[in-house]
């Protein structure tokens, strides 16, 4: 069965640090990647997604992601965050079957300070 | 932008009871929708996924006879909670996939807030 894990629960950043969560699924074979943010009090909203190609995948606000097959990961990245991406970020993987089934991650809660 | 709203929003209920919760899919078709479940600090938990005009599909461990999915059209999914009990109480997300879509985008609902006393 597919898994995926995000190794930080919770970061804490100050605003104009360098992000970057983890994330690493578990499925041999071929596999969507997707990053998805939740802001407070809002809906899960779509960050970026791999399919194919190219593995930097850069996404909306300044975000990106490097899918790595050899190490199963999915890193989510950006060069300097704001107070804004306050939010809590979740990693999804689907095999791209019938159904397209989504398994989330954990989840991982950024705070960035001012 | 493709928008998926849930009703209600949020909902108290007495031990029980039944609860219905609406998705609808405001700008697109989706022949088939999710249901996921999300305990607070906790990530979202596929329950079933839901197909215009068929029969859903629970994940495993999720009774089928307690959470009724009916998807009737091309645009709602309902999720009933039959005789719900405070164990229920819970974050319930919908997410619907586009189906003129050439991707495996989801697109979220807001959630609904159960909480059966």
């Amino acid at each position: 069965a597919q898994s995926v894990s995000q190794h930080n629960h919770h970061v804490i950043l100050s605003e104009a640090a360098s992000l970057e969560l983890g994330c690493n699924y578990s499925y041999g074979g071929t596999v969507n990647l997707f990053w998805y943010v939740q802001y407070p009090g809002q809906h899960l909203q779509l960050l970026l997604k791999y399919f194919s190609g190219d593995p930097l995948v850069k996404g909306i606000k300044g975000f990106e992601a490097e899918f790595i097959k050899s190490k199963f990961s999915f890193n989510l990245r950006k060069p300097s965050v704001q107070w804004s991406d306050t939010a809590e970020y979740f990693c999804a993987v689907n095999d791209g079957g019938g159904y397209n089934k989504l398994i989330f991650g954990a989840g991982t809660r950024l705070a960035v300070h001012p | 932008g493709a928008v998926v709203s849930q009703h209600p929003s949020r909902v108290i209920c007495k031990s029980g009871t039944s609860v219905k919760i609406e998705c609808r899919s405001l700008d697109f078709q989706a022949t088939t929708m999710f249901w996921y479940r999300q305990f607070p600090k906790q990530s979202l938990m596929l329950m079933a996924t839901s197909n215009e005009g068929s029969k859903a599909t629970y994940e495993q461990g999720v009774e089928k006879d307690k959470f009724l999915i009916n998807h009737a059209s091309l645009t709602l999914s309902t999720l009933t909670v039959t005789s719900a009990h405070p164990e229920d109480s819970s974050f319930y997300i919908c997410s619907a996939r586009d189906s003129q879509g050439a991707n495996y985008e989801q697109y979220f609902g807001p959630g609904t807030r159960l909480t059966v006393t």
